[in-house]
């Protein structure tokens, strides 16, 4: 059965610090997409990235970085020099293609609390 | 025990029929949400309750309109379907807007 999970419910960390967020995900299938959302206070989800299976090079955006390892099953996102306004839930989330409900699936979510 | 529960999972319907959605959340919370998952399973916020307020409301047709008849319902009305509203939709509920959305399982639209 294919699962997200992200197994820090919560994480606060001082400003300027660097913070990852786990996510492991289990699927059946070798073709799925891998998801990074953040839900600021505003409320609503901002994409972050999409990353195919096929592509397991380790991306980097600005202070934002994504390790992909397929071997642990593993989407690890990376905030470096974290700033209050990083402050969020952020959720991983799993597109298997061989979900014939052809729904993405999240996992619970991580908080993370950037203190000043 | 489900949490945001939405109903149907699965709707095959006919171009130009009116069909309801229903979300029900047994959290408490005071925030709904629906999205939208396009082709490419991005999500895309559609609209935005709080305690039975419209807070957001992205630009989507008109035929779509949320109904909330209390803080734990948020019910999603499509009138006069389109094949372009085939997609799966996600409510969600969260307690605030800053606090942690939790998910129903998705419902998919096809029209036909």
């Amino acid at each position: 059965a294919q699962k997200v999970t992200q197994a820090q419910t919560e994480i606060s960390v001082v400003e300027k610090e660097d913070v990852t967020l786990d996510c492991v995900y289990e699927t059946r299938d070798t073709t799925y997409y891998l998801f990074w959302y953040k839900q600021p206070p505003s409320g609503e989800l901002v994409f972050l990235i999409r990353r195919n299976s096929f592509d397991e090079q380790n991306e980097i955006s600005g202070r934002y970085s994504w390790n992909f390892q397929k071997s642990t099953s593993s989407f690890n996102f990376t905030i470096t020099a974290s700033q209050v306004v990083d402050s969020a839930v952020y959720f991983c989330a799993l597109d298997d293609w061989a979900d014939r409900d052809d729904k993405i699936i999240f996992g619970k979510g991580t908080r993370l609390h950037i203190l000043p | 025990d489900t949490a945001v529960s939405q109903t149907p999972k699965y709707l095959v319907t006919q171009m130009g029929n009116d069909k309801s959605i229903k979300c029900e959340q047994n959290l408490g919370h005071d925030t709904m949400y629906w999205y939208k998952q396009d082709s490419k399973k991005f999500l895309k916020i559609m609209f935005s309750y709080n305690n039975k307020e419209l807070i957001i409301n992205e630009t989507v047709p008109n035929r779509f309109s949320p109904k909330s008849p209390d803080k734990a319902h948020l019910n999603l009305h499509i009138n006069s379907l389109e094949l372009g509203d085939s997609a799966v939709y996600f409510c969600a509920s969260s307690q605030d807007r800053a606090a942690a959305a939790f998910f129903g399982q998705g419902t998919r639209l096809t029209v036909v």
